[in-house]
């Protein structure tokens, strides 16, 4: 069954580094969303990806953040200089993008730690 | 008021009994409404997606959606250990809208 799949399982970085988060969503999804998910608290929506361009983002994603879909099977989450509050498990989740239909389906995520 | 509440747990019942799950919503513009499992540091798996109200059922689970009373529910019969998860529902205004999730709650079912 296809899935979504997330590199690195774990990534731990010093405050101030800039961090890649990869995803691969599912082969024929079209769209692409980026969580994340603070220990403890719900999951919250960063941003989605629709055709090569931003299609919605929360106020958490700033100019921190950037997003890209560097090739046809990428996706890929940008954290410029890292915050101690940006630890969290970073999940990323695609939908098929069909009328009506738009179940969205996680990849196991990121743990990333910030010291 | 928060857009999505959930009742926040843990719950435990003894296998093979019915377990409801239950969250409210604020926004009235949200229109597809989801139930997900997460184990213990791993993805939200999808469960059942139902769009605007009514029931649907998917083998021991159901779930039910009144949007009148901006309620949804998700019940399981006959729980099993393998069910003992974290369980979020999750909703969105359009398909392929962002997904408003509720804080989860913990269920574990004992043998």
């Amino acid at each position: 069954e296809p899935e979504v799949t997330q590199t690195p399982s774990h990534q731990v970085t010093q405050m101030g580094q800039e961090v890649i988060l990869r995803c691969v969503p599912i082969s024929n999804h079209l769209y692409f969303y980026w969580y994340r998910q603070i220990l403890g608290q719900k999951v919250e929506f960063l941003v989605s990806f629709y055709n090569n361009e931003i299609s919605e983002k929360s106020e958490i994603f700033d100019d921190q953040f950037s997003v890209e879909r560097p090739d046809g099977s990428n996706f890929t989450l940008k954290i410029r200089s890292t915050k101690l509050e940006d630890s969290a498990m970073y999940f990323c989740a695609s939908s098929e993008g069909l009328a009506g239909i738009g179940t969205q389906y996680f990849g196991p995520g990121t743990r990333l730690l910030v010291l | 008021q928060k857009e999505v509440e959930q009742d926040p747990g843990p719950l435990s019942v003894p296998e093979g009994a019915i377990v409801s799950l239950n969250c409210t919503y604020s926004n009235s513009a949200f229109q597809y409404f989801m139930w997900y499992r997460q184990y213990s540091r791993k993805g939200p798996e999808l469960l059942m997606y139902t769009y605007s109200s009514g029931n649907k059922e998917d083998g021991r689970f159901t779930a039910q959606v009144d949007k009148s009373s901006k309620y949804i529910s998700l019940f399981i019969r006959d729980s099993q250990p393998s069910d003992s998860a974290t369980y979020l529902c999750a909703m969105s205004e359009g398909a392929n809208s962002k997904l408003t999730f509720g804080k989860g709650i913990t269920l574990s079912v004992r043998p």
